[in-house]
């Protein structure tokens, strides 16, 4: 079973509509979670962190559920500049302090 | 703040061929990674370094995959001989420690190194 898994897509979504991901990480000892958001041809970058009480940047909503081994992120409001790959993060924390990454789920925004 | 530097950004070798990447990370930043991103899926930790000490290269095909950070700032990623599966960006990144807790923050990535194996 992979570490960390993710419904790859593509959601195709028009602009304005709410748009869910969802991700699941198969070691219950994981200690911190993350989306990152990847560009076509780029470098990810740190999108948000997720925490167990839940965090909202914007339009932008993290969850985590640590019983069932569960991370979201909701997108509300979708614009065109949200078209990119998201991917989901988890850190073993094993004193490597390593990350994981998903295969990431691609989101195009349309007009 | 200058960010995670690599080069070189493109290159394309014939298999069993050498290739070296090099990486520069943010000032202070005392972990330095390695990553093999290959199309269509997420990026895999192939070596982690603290200042010039490896903490984990566990999944570093090490009879082919060298990798080495003298002085603790620049590394250099080494692949010899060259496959074709090795197609695939590498990225680089570094994060500051946190020194109280032993644990990283945020890893900034460079731009990558897309390479071509044919």
């Amino acid at each position: 079973r992979k570490e960390v898994e993710q419904d790859p897509g593509p959601f195709n979504v028009p602009e304005g509509a709410t748009v869910a991901f969802n991700c699941t990480y198969s070691n219950s000892a994981s200690q911190s979670f993350f989306w990152y958001r990847q560009d076509c041809r780029k470098e990810p970058k740190l999108l948000m962190s997720v925490y167990s009480s839940g965090n909202e940047d914007g339009r932008f909503t993290a969850q985590l559920n640590r019983a069932s081994q569960y991370i979201s992120l909701l997108i509300r409001d979708s614009k065109l500049s949200d078209s990119a790959t998201y991917l989901c993060v988890v850190n073993r924390g094993t004193g490597a302090n390593n990350l994981f990454f998903g295969t990431g789920t691609r989101l195009t925004v349309i007009p | 703040e200058a960010g995670v530097a690599q080069s070189p950004r493109y290159k394309i070798i014939e298999k069993r061929q050498s290739v070296a990447f090099w990486c520069n990370p943010i000032s202070g930043h005392a972990t330095l990674y390695w990553y093999q991103q290959i199309l269509g899926q997420g990026p895999k930790l192939l070596i982690q370094f603290q200042n010039n000490g490896v903490v984990d290269d566990s999944q570093l095909p090490k009879d082919r995959f060298s990798a080495e950070r003298l002085k603790g700032v620049d590394s250099t990623l080494k692949i010899q001989p060259a496959k074709l599966e090795d197609s695939a960006v590498y990225l680089c990144a570094s994060s500051p420690l946190n020194r109280r807790t032993g644990t990283t923050y945020e890893q900034y990535f460079g731009p990558g190194t897309r390479l071509t194996v044919t």
